[in-house]
């Protein structure tokens, strides 16, 4: 399997526009987590998933951020409308049934100008 | 409510010994320790269940104290490949899954 993929690697947007990240887990894991990551906070839960059916969203900063998981090889994790305090590291990982290892994609660097 | 760490950062010569210890304020189910190198993402070291056990991989091992919440990660003696971010991940008592980080401490091993 390729493990976790992510994408955009890198994305550079202005404030106010949309992003969209993306997830692809690795085939048969039932778990997927979005984090983010910024030096003040560290590794921050945003949401987490079990068979595609969100599970806890309280880590979701507030209404602009959403995620979605239409099936279980994919995710996305929208900011609408963007701002500058959005900028960090996002990471998607994956795993399978609870208390396993979590395998997390390369992440996407977000800045927001 | 995220674990909290200490220290936050450590800097070691080569062969010498570290702990990193992990403090939760709520019961737990399980620790998780990861290491991320820089800009990479994290990887997986070990788990540990309530039970109070040890675990251990060549000269990395954990500790787990369920009573106290707490963890230490035992980092013996030390190489340039051990050098960092830790983190701890914890899931709750109610083991539902839920996965969350503390915010991570630094290690640098130096020659």
């Amino acid at each position: 399997d390729a493990g976790v993929i992510q994408s955009p690697r890198h994305e550079v947007t202005e404030m106010g526009q949309e992003v969209t990240l993306r997830c692809k887990p690795i085939s048969g894991h039932d778990y997927l987590f979005w984090y983010r990551q910024t030096m003040m906070r560290g590794l921050e839960l945003l949401i987490y998933f079990n068979n595609n059916v969100p599970i806890d969203d309280s880590g979701m900063p507030e209404d602009r951020f959403s995620a979605k998981m239409p099936n279980a090889s994919f995710s996305t994790l929208k900011i609408q409308p963007s701002e500058p305090r959005d900028s960090a590291v996002y990471f998607c990982a994956s795993s399978y049934g609870r208390n396993t290892e979590a395998f997390f994609g390369q992440g996407t660097r977000l800045t927001v100008v | 409510q995220q674990p909290v760490q200490s220290p936050q950062a450590v800097i070691l010569r080569e062969g010498e010994d570290a702990v990193i210890n992990c403090s939760s304020s709520k019961a737990l189910y399980s620790v998780h320790w990861y290491r991320q190198k820089h800009g990479e993402a994290p990887v997986f070291l070990m788990i540990l269940l309530k039970g109070g056990e040890q675990k251990g991989h060549d000269k990395i091992s954990a500790s787990f104290n369920e009573k106290k919440q707490q963890s230490s990660l035992y980092l013996t003696a030390s190489q340039l490949s051990y050098s960092g971010t830790y983190f701890c991940g914890t899931v709750g008592s109610s083991n539902t899954g839920k996965l969350i980080f503390g915010q991570g401490t630094t290690l640098q091993v130096k020659p």
